[in-house]
């Protein structure tokens, strides 16, 4: 098993571009999440999905937006990038059976530079 | 809310020394705990989590932390650390009940053993 993937794993925009993150996971998890990564913040929610079909907003959810068409794929948008979204991005996914105490499985993350 | 507190950002020590990395928590509600490990250029991986029952829950890599209701702490310990432990560790929370499996990260402790 691969677990989670991440695609790309680096990648430098300037401002106003657009670019899409891939998450895949290989474990028929229904719970997917996408978080941010700054330096001395910890990690932040910005989207979430409980099943395919289904996102709902996290945290911090400005300038982002997801989707989740197939179980296996759950993906992040940024349609007009922005310094402020310098950042790494780490994608996880869970079970779903018992949300709370599930453990979150993380992928290796995408580091995004906004020039 | 619930929040996370990590009171060390950096913490040093030599190998083969015990550590002790702390976290502190704030909630309405019961909590559930997780200690997550990032290794240089990695996701996150589980080290260990507190539901319930005993409050000395042992870890992988030799780690376990006490979970201490009067004190909302859940503090990391290891009696002798190797050089291959230096990484970034985070606590997290999540509260009972939640739907989708929220996790609340702390900021992240650094810690570097050296020889």
């Amino acid at each position: 098993n691969a677990g989670v993937t991440q695609t790309p794993k680096f990648r430098v925009l300037k401002t106003g571009q657009s670019m899409t993150l891939l998450c895949a996971q290989d474990m028929n998890h229904e719970y997917m999440y996408w978080y941010r990564q700054d330096p001395g913040m910890g990690l932040r929610l910005i989207h979430y999905s409980v099943g395919e079909g289904t996102t709902a907003k996290g945290e911090v959810p400005d300038g982002y937006n997801v989707s989740r068409l197939k179980k296996q794929n759950f993906l992040l948008g940024l349609e007009s990038a922005a310094p402020s979204q310098t950042s790494v991005y780490f994608c996880a996914s869970s079970l779903g059976l018992a949300a709370s105490t599930d453990t979150q499985y993380f992928g290796p993350g995408t580091r995004l530079t906004v020039l | 809310a619930q929040s996370v507190t990590q009171l060390d950002s950096q913490v040093p020590v030599f190998e083969e020394a015990p550590v002790e990395l702390r976290c502190n928590y704030s909630s309405s509600v019961s909590v559930y705990l997780f200690w997550y490990v990032q290794y240089p250029n990695q996701g996150l991986q589980l080290l260990l989590k507190y539901l319930s029952g005993s409050t000395l829950v042992k870890g992988i890599n030799g780690f376990e932390a006490e979970f201490n209701k009067s004190q909302t702490s859940f503090h990391l310990r290891k009696p002798s650390v190797h050089i291959s432990d230096t990484a970034e560790y985070f606590c997290a929370v999540s509260e009972w009940g939640t739907s989708y499996g929220k996790l609340t990260f702390g900021q992240g402790t650094i810690l570097t053993v050296h020889p």
